[in-house]
């Protein structure tokens, strides 16, 4: 079974500029939630879908936003972006939905904002 | 809001020696806990986890126990492998998300 993939693996952007970031889960898998890795903050949450709802939000600005489709690949969408968003974004799947499962990562996708 | 508390290390060990990451929480409820870990160069994966209270989590010589009366979560390895160093993350979600909450990461070295 292929894991969780997430794309593209590597971007570079200027300040201002926005960014969409892909994940598709692992086959079956219809939780999705991402996470924003930084050697100064560490792993923080940003959203949790859940069939196509979301269903929790990290403490992040509007600027940051996504989305899950009918088939459970979720986007993730970073607009006007600041030197501070360059970060490590990863995305988790999960079989369920109801806490307390396993997460699976994906290798995450490396943002880095001139 | 729930927050996790692990010790940050760096943290130095020669090979055959005895680990201990402490991990505390603070969540109102009954949260699960689990202990990820990520190995250079790759993906943060699950180690162990326990789902409620004196439940005992294991896997590949790694234990924790989710101590309630201490709200802890220690990791644990009687003998560790210089293919154990990584970075280990201890972590909880609440019941109804699979929102994970992240200490801030334990760096361990295991020199030969």
């Amino acid at each position: 079974k292929a894991g969780v993939t997430q794309t593209p693996r590597y971007l570079i952007k200027t300040r201002g500029q926005q960014v969409t970031l892909s994940c598709s889960p692992i086959s079956g898998h219809r939780s999705v939630s991402w996470y924003q890795q930084t050697p100064g903050q560490g792993l923080q949450f940003l959203f949790e879908y859940f069939s196509e709802t979301q269903r929790n939000k990290g403490n992040f600005p509007g600027r940051f936003s996504g989305r899950q489709f009918s088939n459970s690949r979720s986007e993730m969408n970073v607009s006007t972006l600041e030197l501070g968003d360059s970060a490590l974004y990863l995305c988790a799947s999960s079989s369920q939905g109801a806490g307390g499962n396993e997460q699976f990562f994906g290798p995450g996708t490396r943002l880095t904002v001139l | 809001g729930d927050s996790v508390t692990q010790m940050e290390g760096p943290v130095t060990l020669s090979e055959e020696a005895f680990l201990t990451i402490n991990c505390t929480y603070t969540a109102t409820g009954y949260p699960s806990l689990f202990w990820y870990v990520q190995y250079p160069g790759e993906g943060l994966q699950l180690l162990l986890k326990a789902t409620k209270a004196d439940d005992k989590g294991s896997n590949k010589g790694f234990e924790a126990t989710y101590r309630k009366e201490t709200t802890s979560f220690h990791l644990e390895k009687g003998s560790v492998q210089v293919s154990d160093s990584a970075v280990y993350f201890c972590a909880l979600s609440q019941g109804g998300s699979e929102k994970l909450v992240f200490g801030k990461g334990t760096k361990l070295t295991v020199n030969p």
